[in-house]
C-alpha cells in the first residue's frame, strides 16, 4: 500500500496554463506539506496544513493555491505557469506538526 | 534564525570506502536533528534521527551523533555500497515544529 501518493508523476505543460497536482495519504496523519525541489536538489517548504487548516505559508507567489478537502488530501493548484515553476514538487505528511515526515514520490513539472 | 549547513557535493567514493558527510547547525534551544535520504527518482525517506545532545542515531550501517559542543551532526558509514548512491539531506526541527532541510549532498559509489 502506498503511504503518500501523488498524481501525476510527470507533468509537461506550456507557459500560461493552469494545472493541479494531487496528493493523498493513507497514514491517518493530521499534517500535510508541499515542498519544491529545484534542479540543484534544494528543498524548500511551500505550505503546511494541519487538519485542513493552513499553518505554514512561506513566500510563494499567489499563483500557487493549496486546497485541502479533507485531512487525507492536499492538492496544489498553479495558475499562469511560468518557466521558473519547473521543478519537482513533493507532498509529505506527518502524524502531527514536528513529527517525522513521510514523502510522496514527487511530481516532475516541466513548463515549456 | 535556525539553519543547517551541509558539505557541498557531489561526493564520489569507491565501494567499501569510509563515508563522512558533514552537517552543522545553528539553532536557538535544542533542536532535533535528522538525516533523510533520497534515492534516484524517489521521495525523501528518514534515515536516522537524534533528539538530544550526545544521542547517536543509526540505521542501515549509517550513524550520526548529536554534538552540542560543535553544533554538528555528521553522517558516517564505515563501508559504502553502490546501493548507497543517493542524495542525503541533513535537517533540523525548528522551534514551532517546522523542519528546515539542508541543501543536500549527492553521493555516488562506484564499484
Amino acid at each position: 500500500d502506498t503511504a503518500v501518493s501523488q498524481t501525476p508523476k510527470y507533468l509537461v505543460t506550456q507557459m500560461g496554463n493552469d494545472k493541479s497536482i494531487k496528493c493523498e495519504q493513507n497514514l491517518g496523519h493530521d499534517t500535510m506539506y508541499w515542498y519544491k525541489q529545484d534542479s540543484k536538489k534544494f528543498l524548500k517548504i511551500m505550505f503546511s496544513y494541519n487538519n485542513k487548516e493552513l499553518i505554514i505559508n512561506e513566500t510563494v507567489p499567489n499563483r500557487f493555491s493549496p486546497k485541502s478537502p479533507d485531512k487525507a488530501h492536499l492538492n496544489l493548484h498553479i495558475n499562469s505557469l511560468e518557466l521558473g515553476d519547473s521543478a519537482v514538487y513533493f507532498c509529505a505528511s506527518s502524524l502531527a506538526q514536528g513529527d517525522e515526515q513521510y514523502f510522496g514520490p514527487g511530481t516532475r513539472l516541466t513548463v515549456t | 534564525g535556525d539553519s543547517v549547513t551541509q558539505m557541498e557535493g557531489p561526493v564520489t567514493l569507491s565501494e567499501e570506502a569510509f563515508l563522512t558527510i558533514n552537517c552543522t547547525y545553528t539553532a536557538t534551544g535544542y533542536p532535533s536533528l535528522f538525516w533523510y535520504v533520497q534515492y534516484p527518482g524517489e521521495g525523501l525517506q528518514l534515515l536516522l534521527k537524534a533528539t538530544k545532545a550526545d544521542d547517536k542515531g543509526s540505521n542501515k550501517g549509517f550513524e550520526a551523533t548529536y554534538r552540542k559542543e560543535t553544533t554538528s551532526f555528521h553522517l558516517e558509514k564505515g563501508s559504502v555500497q553502490v546501493s548507497d548512491s543517493a542524495v542525503y539531506f541533513c535537517a533540523l526541527r525548528r522551534t514551532g515544529n517546522q523542519f528546515y532541510f539542508g541543501t543536500g549532498t549527492s553521493l555516488t559509489v562506484i564499484p
